[in-house]
């Protein structure tokens, strides 16, 4: 059975540092990606990782896919507080066409 | 290019009543799924359909069902309601193939009372 573990869960920091957020899996996968939610709201698809090796870079973030090793990260650079939400990383069982997903780290930027 | 639409955004039943919720997928997608989103839970797999077919069920009681339309439009159906059962439901389009990324609605929060 296919598990996503996330951590840290909770993440509270102040503007301007840098820090990541990792993503292991138990199984094979070379699908990974992440998303974003905000308090009350649906899931906003931030990057789709989809071979090893692969890094994508939006504005602040920067995610990675290490599928040797079976992790993902998301960077934050310089966070801001606009950046405070929730952030899934999802990896994609498609032999069974579904999403398994990590807890979710909660973030918090303090101005 | 309009996103994905489900209805209603809030429902709030009482136990033992039934509910249909309904998801239309962006234009040209084949893929819709499920899932079910509680605190305590975190996000579940409910189940997934791609041209009017169930391709996976994840592990919900019965209560739970779907269906797709020849359109792609999607519902799903849960009956009698527990209160166990609040919970925001996502539904996700998708093109149903290879590596094709996932696009969610807003949800809709179901409250049982």
């Amino acid at each position: 059975e296919l598990k996503v573990e996330q951590n840290p869960l909770f993440l509270s920091m102040q503007e301007g540092k840098n820090y990541t957020i990792y993503c292991n899996y138990s199984t094979t996968s070379d699908r990974l990606y992440w998303y974003r939610q905000d308090p009350g709201k649906s899931l906003e698809s931030l990057f789709v990782l989809l071979s090893n090796g692969a890094v994508k870079q939006e504005g602040r973030l920067m995610a990675s896919l290490d599928t040797k090793a079976r992790l993902s990260t998301l960077h934050i650079t310089a966070a801001v507080h606009d950046l405070s939400a929730t952030y899934f990383c999802a990896v994609d069982e498609v032999s069974n066409y579904q999403l398994i997903w990590g807890a979710g780290t909660k973030l918090i930027i303090k101005p | 290019k309009a996103g994905v639409t489900q209805t209603p955004r809030y429902l709030i039943k009482t136990r033992g009543q039934q509910v249909t919720l309904s998801c239309s997928p962006i234009s040209g997608h084949r893929s819709v799924s499920w899932y079910q989103q509680t605190p305590g839970q975190g996000l579940q797999f409910l189940f997934e359909y791609f041209s009017e077919t169930q391709r996976n069920k994840g592990n919900f009681p019965g209560r739970f069902s779907g269906r797709q339309f020849s359109n792609s439009r999607s519902e799903m159906n849960v009956s009698t309601l527990e209160l166990g059962d609040s919970a925001l439901y996502l539904c996700a389009s998708s093109r149903g193939t290879m590596n094709t990324e996932a696009f969610f609605g807003q949800g809709t929060r179901l409250t049982v009372v």
